[in-house]
C-alpha cells in the first residue's frame, strides 16, 4: 500500500514550453502533497506544499509563477513549470502525506526534467 | 526549527565490510525518525523507521535505533554488498510541517 507515482518519469521539452508532472497517490488519500526539487549530488529541496483544495505554500526564494502548483483532488497533483528554461532543468519528486498517518511521506519515483 | 545533520561522505567501503552512516537531530517535542536509499536515477525508497526513543528501525540488514539522549539515528550494517551502493538520507517528521532531510551520504561498495 501507500504508493505514490509520477507521470512523465522523463521529459525533454524545449526552452520558453510549459511541461506538466502528475503525482498521484493510487491507493490513499492524500490531504497534502509535497514536490521538492532535487539537483545533482545535493539532498532534496522543498518547493512547496499543497493541501487539496487550497492553494499551495510555496518556499522562500520558489517563484509561484512559474512553478504553478494544483491539488485538485485527494489523489492528484500537479506541478507545472511555466516558460521552462535551461536552469529548470532537474530532479522533481513529490510525496504524500495522509491525515492518519501525518508523519510519513510516501514519494513517488521522481521525474528527471531536461529543458534544451 | 528541525533539522537533520548527516555525515557526508562519501563513503567507500569493500565488500562485506562494516557500515556505519552518523545522523544527528535537532527537533521540539518527539519526531519520527528515517533513513531513505536513493539509487542512481531512481526516486527515495524508505529503508526503515522508528518512531519513538529506544526503537530500533531494521530492513535488509541495516539498523538503526532511535537514541534521545544522544538526538541520534545512526545507521549500521554488519556486511555491506556491492548492491548496497547508493546514496542514503537520514530525515525527520515532527507530523506538522514538512520532512527535513540530511544532506545525503553516498556509499560505494567495492567488490
Amino acid at each position: 500500500g501507500a504508493v505514490v507515482s509520477q507521470h512523465p518519469s522523463r521529459v525533454i521539452c524545449k526552452s520558453g514550453t510549459s511541461v506538466k508532472i502528475e503525482c498521484r497517490s493510487l491507493d490513499f488519500q492524500a490531504t497534502t502533497m509535497f514536490w521538492y526539487r532535487q539537483f545533482p549530488k545535493k539532498s532534496l529541496m522543498l518547493m512547496a506544499t499543497s493541501n487539496e483544495g487550497s492553494k499551495a505554500t510555496y518556499e522562500q526564494g520558489v517563484e509561484k509563477d512559474k512553478f504553478l502548483i494544483n491539488h485538485a483532488s485527494l489523489t492528484l497533483s500537479t506541478l507545472t513549470v511555466t516558460s521552462a528554461h535551461p536552469e529548470d532543468s532537474s530532479f522533481y519528486i513529490c510525496s504524500a502525506r495522509t491525515r492518519i498517518s501525518a508523519y510519513e511521506q510516501y514519494f513517488g519515483p521522481g521525474t528527471r526534467l531536461t529543458v534544451t | 526549527g528541525n533539522s537533520v545533520t548527516q555525515m557526508e561522505g562519501p563513503v567507500t567501503l569493500s565488500e562485506e565490510a562494516f557500515l556505519t552512516i552518523n545522523c544527528t537531530y535537532t527537533a521540539t517535542g518527539y519526531p519520527s525518525l528515517f533513513w531513505y536509499v536513493q539509487y542512481p536515477g531512481e526516486g527515495l525508497q524508505l529503508l526503515l523507521k522508528a518512531t519513538k526513543a529506544d526503537d530500533k528501525g531494521s530492513n535488509k540488514g541495516f539498523e538503526a535505533t532511535y537514541r534521545k539522549e544522544t538526538t541520534s539515528f545512526h545507521l549500521e550494517k554488519g556486511s555491506v554488498q556491492v548492491s548496497d551502493s547508493a546514496v542514503y538520507f537520514c530525515a525527520l517528521s515532527d507530523g506538522n510541517n514538512d520532512m527535513r532531510f540530511g544532506a545525503g551520504t553516498r556509499l560505494t561498495v567495492k567488490p
